[in-house]
């Protein structure tokens, strides 16, 4: 399947700074990609999706001033969470469809475990 | 908002059995299904994709959809304890494509 690289893997941080978060297609150019965050013992929620060349699209509730999301080239998403708190502490994921396939399977990045002390 | 419905478990099967896992969903229209496997700490791998009405076999693993129920359901052969993990039913939203998730049924087989 398609590989979706994600990356750091896991950071630590102190409340207030800033943490960004990698997303690369490594095998195909993703026009959309999608960020979740998962809770612990709770399912994946999108928190926004994030097109190439344009602005990302947030789901409601989601702070679009503190997740920021820039997709600049077709194989790269960064969410960077700004002035992060406690409660932003979470397990962050990417995903990525191949292009051409519809709306078929997608693929995930490793995910990022933040947690902000 | 669409709504994708699982049975947080544990589910508990002994190796060797049938782990049977279900999931129903709110929307009609939904045409694309998915079952995803979770290890703890990590992200999601797929496991089963489903499109049409009917049965989907791939080794060891089973996707049954039936529509008119807005029923997925996923049944794992000769379960191993390797299998145990959070299976994750998801289904397509919106015309780019982002997954809905149910909660997730924790599976664990026994040795």
């Amino acid at each position: 399947g398609a590989v979706v690289s994600q990356h750091p893997s896991r950071v630590i941080c102190k409340s207030g700074t800033s943490v960004k978060i990698e997303c690369r297609s490594l095998d195909f150019q993703a026009t959309t990609m999608f960020w979740y965050r998962q809770f612990p013992k709770q399912s994946l929620m999108l928190m926004a999706t994030s097109n190439e060349g344009s602005k990302a699209t947030y789901e409601q509730g989601v702070e679009k001033d503190k997740f920021l999301i820039n997709h600049a080239s077709l194989t790269l998403s960064t969410l960077t969470v700004t002035s992060a708190h406690p409660e932003d502490s979470s397990f962050y994921i990417c995903s990525a469809r191949q292009p051409g396939t519809g709306l078929t399977e997608a693929f995930f990045g490793q995910g990022t475990r933040l947690t902000v002390v | 908002q669409k709504e994708v419905e699982q049975n947080s478990g544990p589910l508990s099967v002994p190796e060797g059995a049938i782990a049977s896992l279900n999931c129903t969903y709110s929307d009609r229209g939904s045409q694309s299904f998915f079952w995803y496997r979770q290890y703890s700490g990590k992200s999601p791998e797929l496991i089963m994709s489903i499109y049409s009405n009917g049965d989907k076999e791939d080794g060891r693993f089973t996707a049954q959809l039936n529509k008119a129920s807005q029923y997925v359901s996923l049944l794992i052969r000769d379960s191993q304890p390797s299998d145990s993990a959070t299976y994750l039913c998801a289904v397509i939203e919106g015309s780019q494509g982002n997954l809905i998730f149910g909660k997730g049924t924790k599976l664990s087989v026994k040795p």
